[in-house]
């Protein structure tokens, strides 16, 4: 069964919007992470937030995770072209070797 | 480095065809993943591995076998290809994986 579901399932912005997509989970887990999948090809990792953090930034994304509303939320900022991709959230529980991916949102940045 | 190498990238199998796709990682990571993508469905664990010699069943294990005899392969067998196995098949891998896997690109399969 999925753990996390991300919404929304499709966005599409104009390049320079920020994007914000949502994850939420069942469990507890011990960490979240958000990959990127451009169309066609494999999924790269593009940032982690543990469990006891709130807030990550990495460039232009940032990562908050609230775990008592068992939720987190992807903003990437200054959006480009080439952002176009699903994103999909993934937890680790107490196996991190685990993962449980959400279904993903399918960003669209429009030039 | 070429990271997770994942052969072929596309196959068209007939039902109750046996095959196995390959997984290959250069990075000397023990753990390794074996992932089904479908369409709406996100993806979903189907094997994994944390180390040479030990594999586990993942949420949808049914009508596929895995081994690791090596820490650099960890191939994806088919014993009887059913139409409900045409997905496309991501093999990752990670050294440590509360810092994220790495992913290969994929392996597009169609059982008719």
């Amino acid at each position: 069964s999925q753990q996390g579901e991300e919404d929304p399932q499709a966005l599409s912005i104009q390049e320079g919007e920020n994007a914000t997509m949502n994850c939420s989970y069942k469990t507890s887990i011990n960490n979240l992470q958000w990959y990127r999948q451009n169309s066609g090809r494999g999924l790269v990792h593009l940032i982690l937030i543990r469990s006891n953090e709130r807030e990550k930034h990495s460039g232009r994304l940032r990562v908050t995770l609230d775990t008592s509303k068992k939720s987190s939320s992807l903003l990437i900022t200054a959006s480009r072209a080439a952002d176009t991709a699903s994103y999909f959230c993934a937890t680790g529980g107490g196996s991190n070797y685990k993962l449980t991916f959400g279904k993903g949102t399918l960003l669209t940045v429009n030039p | 480095n070429a990271g997770v190498t994942q052969t072929p990238k596309f196959q068209v199998l007939k039902t109750g065809q046996s095959m196995t796709l390959q997984c290959a990682q250069d990075m000397n990571h023990e753990y390794m993943s074996w992932y089904r993508q479908d369409p709406g469905m996100g993806l979903r664990l189907i094997h994994y591995s944390v180390g040479a010699g030990i594999t586990d069943q993942g949420e949808v294990p049914n009508g596929y076998n895995v081994s690791r005899s090596t820490t650099e392969d960890f191939p994806l067998r088919l014993l009887s290809a059913a139409p409900s196995q045409t997905s496309v098949y991501f093999c990752a891998s990670s050294d440590r994986p509360d810092y994220g896997y790495t992913f290969g690109s994929g392996t597009r399969l169609t059982v008719v």
